[in-house]
């Protein structure tokens, strides 16, 4: 069965501190893709990246990079020099290629907490 | 560019109504998402909409239906409400991806249902 774990329900760091959010997966297929989101106070989940089970180049853009492992289904997400903008939701979400397939499975989010 | 549209942003019903929640995609856009997201998780999978017909359905009763229309908007309707349907429920657009099937998802900011 699909399914996608965020162990961590609520981070608590201050402004200029590295975090890391994790993402465990699970899926039987073969291909399949992986995303993050976040979600702002506002409700609208805003993508920041999408990653494809053949690619496990770890991903660096700005202040955020991405660590996707496939020995470990987990697809983690980092913030460096964190600001009090980055407070939110952040989901992780599995999207498998199968024929007539098209949801996205989302995990519980976690809550980063930015303090000043 | 307008994003991805929903209306209306907060509404209020008892328990037996009837609602209808719209959406209006993104630019470009040919596939729409329906998600529910209670408080608290990640969203749930409804159904997704493509060239006007019902094409992957999640966990919902008959009571959830939907519809899109020529122009790729899309309708949500939900029948004799429980306070369990109380959430946000999220639209999100696609463009048809021949390899992935599903495009990334684009988000509207939602729709805050209180079912009293």
């Amino acid at each position: 069965a699909q399914k996608v774990t965020q162990a961590q329900t609520e981070i608590s760091v201050v402004e200029k501190e590295d975090v890391t959010l994790d993402c465990v997966y699970e899926t039987r297929d073969t291909t399949y893709y992986l995303f993050w989101y976040k979600q702002p106070p506002s409700g609208e989940l805003v993508f920041l990246i999408r990653r494809n089970s053949f690619d496990e180049q770890n991903e660096i853009s700005g202040r955020y990079s991405w660590n996707f492992q496939k020995s470990t289904s987990s697809f983690n997400f980092t913030i460096t020099a964190s600001q009090v903008v980055d407070s939110a939701v952040y989901f992780c979400a599995l999207s498998e290629n199968l024929p007539g397939t098209y949801k996205y499975i989302f995990g519980t989010g976690t809550r980063l907490k930015v303090l000043a | 560019d307008a994003g991805v549209t929903q209306s209306p942003t907060h509404l209020i019903k008892t328990r037996g109504q009837q609602v209808t929640l719209r959406c209006s995609p993104k630019s470009g856009h040919d596939t729409v998402s329906w998600y529910q997201q209670a408080l608290g998780q990640g969203p749930q999978f409804i159904f997704q909409y493509y060239e006007e017909e019902e094409r992957q359905r999640g966990n919902f009763p008959d009571r959830f239906s939907g519809h899109q229309f020529p122009n790729y908007s899309s309708e949500l309707n939900v029948n004799a409400l429980l306070l369990g349907d109380s959430a946000l429920y999220l639209c999100a657009s696609s463009l048809e991806d021949r390899e992935m099937g599903t495009g990334e998802l684009f988000f509207g900011e939602g729709s805050r249902l209180t079912v009293l």
